[in-house]
């Protein structure tokens, strides 16, 4: 497909439990973004790849909450130790930066994350 | 710190015209992006500006004006299937080019 995909597209998990969630940008995007979005709630940036760089994780809310990615491609966010207040929609974006405009964040559908 | 401000609701009628606000305060700016999310899916992307101005896209159109810090996107002709939530959001010129989204602005509109 020619969008972003995400998996898995709902999580229901028990709390302690650790969780991965995938992101599979559009390809040739060397910009991805994880953003957390709880019901009824904005948009809420957790963390930065763009290229080779280091990742921006300047909105990670604690350790337990890690992401990596491998060059250009998969992104992998993982949640250790859940928590209740982890449940939310976790979204995926991928951007271009190649010039032009250049700034428009593609989104994936999303991981629904449930802790009990 | 960085911070985007926007009305988180506004009510309008179907058939009307809405417009809705965004102020913006951060380190750097390159554009001023606008996003529609309906309820239980993904952004997507409806318009951008970085120069001053009007950007018209059919019935959406978006206005910039950088020396105000401020934007907004009007909805004209208001139908039932714009009910969503609309996110302003700026891309900054820095080493990631990171862009920072609104808290969003629930549009609910009436018959």
């Amino acid at each position: 497909g020619a969008g972003v995909s995400q998996s898995p597209s709902n999580k229901v998990t028990e709390k302690g439990k650790d969780v991965e969630l995938r992101c599979d940008p559009i390809s040739g995007h060397t910009a991805l973004y994880w953003y957390r979005q709880r019901l009824g709630q904005g948009l809420e940036f957790l963390i930065y790849f763009q290229g080779n760089s280091a990742p921006d994780k300047s909105g990670l809310p604690s350790d337990r909450f890690s992401a990596e990615r491998t060059g250009e491609s998969v992104s992998t966010l993982t949640i250790q130790r859940t928590q209740q207040e982890d449940s939310a929609v976790y979204l995926c974006a991928s951007s271009s930066i190649a010039g032009g405009h250049t700034d428009t964040q593609y989104f994936g559908p999303g991981t629904r994350l449930t802790v009990l | 710190g960085q911070s985007l401000e926007q009305p988180s609701e506004v009510t309008a009628v179907e058939g009307a015209i809405v417009q809705i606000n965004c102020t913006y305060q951060t380190s750097g700016f390159y554009g001023l992006s606008w996003y529609q999310q309906h309820d239980g899916g993904a952004p997507t992307f409806l318009s951008y500006n970085a120069l001053d101005g009007l950007e018209e896209t059919g019935r959406f159109s978006s206005f910039l004006s950088r020396s105000d810090s401020y934007g907004y996107l009007l909805l004209q002709e208001l139908q039932m299937k714009d009910s969503a939530s609309y996110f302003c959001a700026v891309s900054r010129v820095n080493r990631d080019d990171k862009i920072i989204f609104g808290k969003g602005t629930r549009l609910h509109i009436l018959p």
